[in-house]
């Protein structure tokens, strides 16, 4: 079986503070997907990033940065000087074919909810 | 853009009703799928389709049923909704299973359940 844990429920920062949201998986496979998803208040789930489990290298996006580590299990978020504009639902997943295909279904986390004060 | 499109962003109900939700999207994807969130919960898979007419049972399909008659659309049906069905339901499309991208999301339907 497969699992996202987003331990954070919610999260309240101050504007131009840095914020980590953090993600932990569990799966069986050698090859799978990890994804982050951000939902703004309209309900939409807009993507952020797609990330293989044999890439292992972090990325950043302007204020926004990714940190994988294959050894904890672990695909975190980092928003560097937080704006108004990243409050939001945050949601960490997980796609892994688990022995047969997964026509391309993702397995969510509860979801963290950010929110930046001015 | 590409877009998914779901029918109603609000619908409010009363428990044994047959609720209907529609989901379309203009992407010529193969795979579509239903997904419930609720707080805490994150998202759930409810039903999903890869092709027309086919569909698997996701996570949480008691009380649910699909129908997918042409490639574009996507049904979700709540045969008798009950008060536990009161939800937010997203609707997403991917393309075919070895595609490794991402899913596309509706805005969602805001179900009521009375």
């Amino acid at each position: 079986a497969q699992k996202v844990t987003q331990a954070q429920t919610e999260i309240s920062v101050v504007e131009k503070e840095d914020v980590t949201l953090d993600c932990v998986y569990e799966t069986r496979d050698t090859t799978y997907y990890l994804f982050w998803y951000k939902q703004p208040p309209s309900g939409e789930l807009v993507f952020l990033i797609r990330r293989n489990s044999f890439d292992e290298q972090n990325e950043i996006s302007g204020r926004y940065s990714w940190n994988f580590q294959k050894s904890t299990s672990s695909f975190n978020f980092t928003i560097t000087a937080s704006q108004v504009v990243d409050s939001a639902v945050y949601f960490c997943a997980l796609r892994s074919n688990a022995g047969g295909t997964s026509y391309g279904k993702l397995t969510f986390g509860q979801g963290t909810i950010l929110t930046v004060h001015p | 853009d590409v877009k998914v499109t779901q029918s109603s962003r609000y619908l409010v109900k009363r428990t044994g009703e047959k609720v209907f939700l529609e989901c379309v999207q203009d992407m010529d994807h193969e795979n579509m799928f239903w997904y419930r969130q609720d707080p805490g919960l994150g998202l759930r898979l409810i039903y999903f389709s890869y092709d027309v007419k086919m569909k698997e049972k996701g996570d949480i399909p008691e009380g649910y049923s699909v129908s997918r008659e042409k490639k574009e659309r996507f049904s979700l049906i709540l045969e008798s909704a009950s008060t536990n069905q009161t939800s937010m339901y997203l609707c997403a499309s991917g393309r075919d299973s070895a595609n490794t991208g991402e899913l596309f999301f509706g805005e969602g339907s805001r179900l009521t359940v009375l």
